[in-house]
């Protein structure tokens, strides 16, 4: 099993650029996450789906839209990208309320 | 005032001590609490749930203070490899979000 992967690894985009990051789990969850880490800051959710088919704003939702595709992949699209969403993202995974499975993260970087 | 806070740190810790640190929750609904284990330019990995009693996991001690609404990480015997920051993570009372700290960051020196 592959748990959670994301692509890219590392990005760097220009201001006003647009962007999807990919996520995919393979442990059959029902719950998918995006969060962004900051220096300081721990992990802020963006986005939360809760099961196939619906998606939730977190605490930090604006410059950010996502897309339940099935059952495995939620995916993060930041339509225009300003500096200030130069960060870390993490996806994560879970099948209840428990331990969440987080991927390796993106590096993001907006100049 | 941040729904969980803690001590950033870094805690420096001789190899072989033990070393404690504490983390304060706002929301007194909250249901469920972890430990969450994250290593320099990693993710994040589930140490440990932490239980009304208490619990153990090795080296591992934590504690819930429900009434001053704060909860404990104790490691005993540090290890080299123990370095790390740990997150203090608080589920609250609907759903399935989780509410992350800023993290403490241990560093076990030789």
């Amino acid at each position: 099993n592959a748990g959670v992967t994301q692509t890219p690894k590392f990005q760097v985009l220009k201001t006003g650029q647009s962007m999807t990051l990919q996520c995919a789990q393979d442990m059959n969850h029902n719950s998918m996450y995006w969060y962004r880490q900051d220096p300081g800051m721990g992990l802020r959710l963006i986005y939360y789906s809760a099961s196939e088919g619906t998606t939730d704003k977190g605490e930090v939702p604006n410059g950010y839209n996502v897309s339940r595709l099935n059952k495995r992949e939620f995916s993060l699209r930041l339509e225009s990208a300003a500096p200030s969403q130069t960060s870390v993202y993490f996806c994560a995974s879970a099948r209840g309320v428990n331990e969440q499975f987080f991927g390796p993260g993106t590096r993001l970087t907006v100049l | 005032r941040k729904e969980v806070e803690q001590d950033p740190g870094p805690f420096n810790v001789p190899e072989g001590a033990t070393v404690a640190f504490n983390c304060t929750y706002s929301n007194s609904a909250s249901q469920s609490f972890f430990w969450y284990r994250q290593d320099c330019r990693k993710e994040p990995k589930l140490l440990m749930s932490v239980y009304s009693s208490g619990n153990e996991d090795g080296r591992f001690t934590a504690q819930l203070n429900r009434a001053s609404q704060y909860i404990s990480l104790l490691i005993r015997d540090s290890k080299l490899s123990d370095s790390a920051t740990y997150l203090c993570v608080v589920k609250g009372a609907a759903g399935n979000k989780l509410t992350f700290g800023g993290g403490t960051r241990v560093l076990v020196k030789p």
